[in-house]
């Protein structure tokens, strides 16, 4: 089951610069979709979210796009600081989560 | 800032053994969820839970499995009689009510089965 693939295992990003993470989904019924950052021995933490009715949602440093028609979401991390070096899960709901596999995100001082 | 608490933090069990996986939802949340990440798999969903009864559940949660919601504070998940393959991080998850709201995850339980 692929309905959210992310194709980045991992990325590395010098410190203040901009971090782009990549999402696909094939599902259309997809409504509401989530990034959640992960620590090792930590759970999930909600980022930011984006419902399927708008393009764009900001929250500070992160802003995550969405493109329907290509079924594409992209989470933007500007600047980039050491503190988010982690895995990053972009997740689609219709119901229940459907997580992507994620990508190690690692910021270089 | 609230949180989901999970209990314990690692738990190890002799296959074919009961457990029980302990979590306490966000108060004022009414939607709440049982995932599992296998070493070096995705995060999977086992199990959604609503009114006090289950609204969805995957494949993997079957007979083995069940949820509960004891009192207005605690959601466990119960598996009967562990497998080795049922070795995973377990994590509860709780919504506060409308669709788009986020999901808020607790840290996990470490099951081990020997």
């Amino acid at each position: 089951d692929q309905q959210v693939k992310q194709n980045s295992p991992s990325l590395s990003v010098q410190e203040g610069r901009i971090s782009i993470l990549n999402c696909d989904y094939t599902n259309s019924m997809f409504d509401y979709f989530l990034w959640y950052k992960k620590y090792p021995a930590e759970g999930p933490t909600f980022l930011i979210s984006i419902s399927s009715i708008k393009d764009k949602n900001e929250d500070g440093r992160f802003t995550v796009f969405l493109n329907k028609s290509a079924k594409h979401l992209s989470l933007h991390i500007v600047p980039s600081q050491p503190g988010d070096s982690a895995v990053y899960f972009c997740a689609a709901v219709v119901g229940k989560l459907t997580f992507g596999t994620g990508t190690r995100l690692t910021i270089i001082p | 800032e609230p949180e989901v608490t999970q209990t314990p933090s690692h738990q190890v069990t002799q296959m074919g053994q009961e457990v029980i996986l302990r979590c306490v939802p966000i108060s004022n949340h009414l939607y709440f969820y049982w995932y599992r990440q296998i070493l070096g798999q995705k995060v999977e969903f086992l199990v959604s839970f609503y009114n006090n009864e289950i609204s969805e559940k995957s494949e993997i949660f079957d007979d083995q499995f069940s949820v509960e919601r004891p009192d207005g504070s605690n959601f466990t998940l119960k598996i009967r009689s562990t497998k080795l393959e049922d070795s995973a991080m377990y994590f509860c998850a709780s919504r506060e009510g409308v669709w788009n709201q986020p999901q808020h995850f607790g840290d996990g339980t470490r099951l081990s089965i020997l």
